[in-house]
């Protein structure tokens, strides 16, 4: 069964501190990666998307990394604002009879202080 | 293009009421996927359709819940009777799958409560 685990459930930073969320997925065959942010009360929204042959994507500051070997990903933001507090969910999309069907991480939480 | 479009945003009904919840998917799109989402389980897949037809039901969590897709501008979402249980964010997606890079583009969601 296809699975996608993220860690961790939840996290509290400072504004202006780094940080870094785990991806580790089972997803076969594998076709690609994404990064959704979803704000409080939002719809999710892609940030990132990263395929098999990628290992760093960057939009702005947000960085992707991906581990096809490991079948692993994470997403480091840098230098956080207070407005990155929201909900961060990795889907993996693996390929269902010539599309692309995703699985979807229960997200990380993330919540930055002033 | 408006994107996904959602209705209504809040719902507040009482146990064995019928809801209905309303999506219109981005022009072109031949996916449409509804979601439900909740503190403990985060966003779970109910359904989806490919070019109108039902493709996956199994997500679909007993016969109180039915969804249809009459043509490609519109689909509804329908619970029927409700239970205090299936309070939860509701959302719609669609997406151009075949041969493409799998972004999904979600509805703002429909806050659904049952009293």
């Amino acid at each position: 069964k296809n699975q996608v685990e993220q860690s961790p459930q939840s996290l509290i930073i400072l504004e202006g501190k780094n940080c870094t969320l785990q991806c580790n997925y089972t997803v076969s065959p594998f076709s690609n990666l994404r990064w959704y942010k979803q704000d409080t009360g939002r719809g999710p929204v892609s940030l990132t998307i990263m395929t098999f042959s990628e290992n760093t994507k960057s939009n702005g500051r947000y960085t992707a990394t991906l581990d096809a070997d490991t079948k692993q990903s994470s997403l480091h933001i840098t230098a956080s604002q207070l407005s990155d507090s929201a909900s961060y969910i990795c889907v993996v999309s693996g390929i269902e009879g010539g599309s692309y069907i995703p699985t979807f991480g229960r997200g990380t939480s993330l919540i930055v202080h002033p | 293009d408006a994107g996904v479009i959602q209705s209504p945003r809040h719902e507040v009904t009482e146990m064995g009421q019928e809801v209905t919840l309303r999506c219109k998917p981005i022009s072109g799109h031949d996916y449409l996927f509804w979601y439900r989402q909740t503190m403990m389980r985060g966003l779970e897949l109910l359904i989806y359709f490919n070019n109108n037809v039902p493709i996956d039901d199994s997500g679909m969590p007993e016969d109180r819940f039915s969804a249809k897709m009459p043509n490609a501008s519109f689909s509804t979402l329908k619970i029927q009777p409700s239970e205090p249980r299936d309070s939860a964010v509701y959302f719609c997606a669609s997406s151009f799958l075949r041969w493409g890079t799998g972004e999904l583009f979600f509805g703002e969601g429909s806050r659904l409560t049952v009293l």
